[in-house]
């Protein structure tokens, strides 16, 4: 069975903290997205991957990093958290062969405080 | 204008009934577009996709699209309880950046339906 796996399901975190959220599938899947999504105003792309070390800014990469130094791992990196990122952020994975079809984890609810 | 748009909601309807979601989007030469349900406290997953004008029928549930006017509908006919969550409407971004990169997705913000007992 598919299986797309985020580290935490919530986190809370302190203005200025460094913060990991980590993602991991066991598909063998080549394209790998973190999104947040925020009440009103729906899925947010952040960051795409398409391969291992590749990366995509998404709609909004303002204030977040991304690092994919393994196939299966995608994590997203939060410098210095402030309180506008309050948010679901969800991960997903996808083959790759334009299918459409994104796999998500369960997402990682994150407060800054 | 967003490359997605869904504006109507939240929807209700009493169980048996027909449920209808639309979507409306900006890019004309889009080419494919995808539904996706999320249920309370769940993350999205895919239940419908379309290709080609007209309707794409799975069981209780039928995708339109109509390329001149730009929207995409779905309907559930004979709509249960657990259909209740929110659906998303989906397509890849305008042009295509990368290899894979069309199924990086703009997303609607969503629709919630609630099937009423």
């Amino acid at each position: 069975d598919v299986k797309v796996t985020q580290s935490s399901r919530y986190l809370v975190k302190r203005t200025g903290e460094k913060v990991f959220l980590e993602c991991v599938q066991d598909m063998d899947h080549e394209n790998m997205f973190w999104y947040r999504q925020d009440p009103g105003l729906g899925l947010r792309l952040i960051y795409f991957s398409y391969d291992v070390k590749m990366k995509e800014k998404g709609d909004i990469p303002e204030g977040y990093s991304v690092s994919r130094e393994k196939k299966e791992r995608f994590s997203l990196i939060l410098e210095s958290a402030s309180t506008n990122q309050t948010s679901m952020y969800l991960c997903a994975s996808s083959s790759g062969r334009d299918t459409g079809e994104l796999f998500f984890g369960e997402g990682s609810r994150l407060t800054v405080l | 204008q967003k490359e997605v748009e869904q504006n109507s909601g939240p929807l209700s309807v009493p169980e048996g009934a027909i449920a209808s979601l639309n979507c409306t989007y900006s890019d004309r030469g889009s080419q494919s577009f995808f539904w996706y349900r999320q249920y309370s406290g769940k993350s999205p997953e895919l239940i419908m996709f379309i290709y080609s004008n007209g309707d794409k029928e799975d069981g209780r549930f039928t995708a339109q699209l109509n390329k001149a006017s730009q929207y995409v509908s779905l309907l559930i006919r004979d709509s249960q309880p657990s259909d209740s969550a929110t659906y998303l409407c989906a397509a890849p971004p305008r042009g295509r950046s990368t290899q894979g990169g069309s199924e990086k997705l703009v997303f609607g913000k969503g629709t919630k339906l609630t099937v009423n007992p």
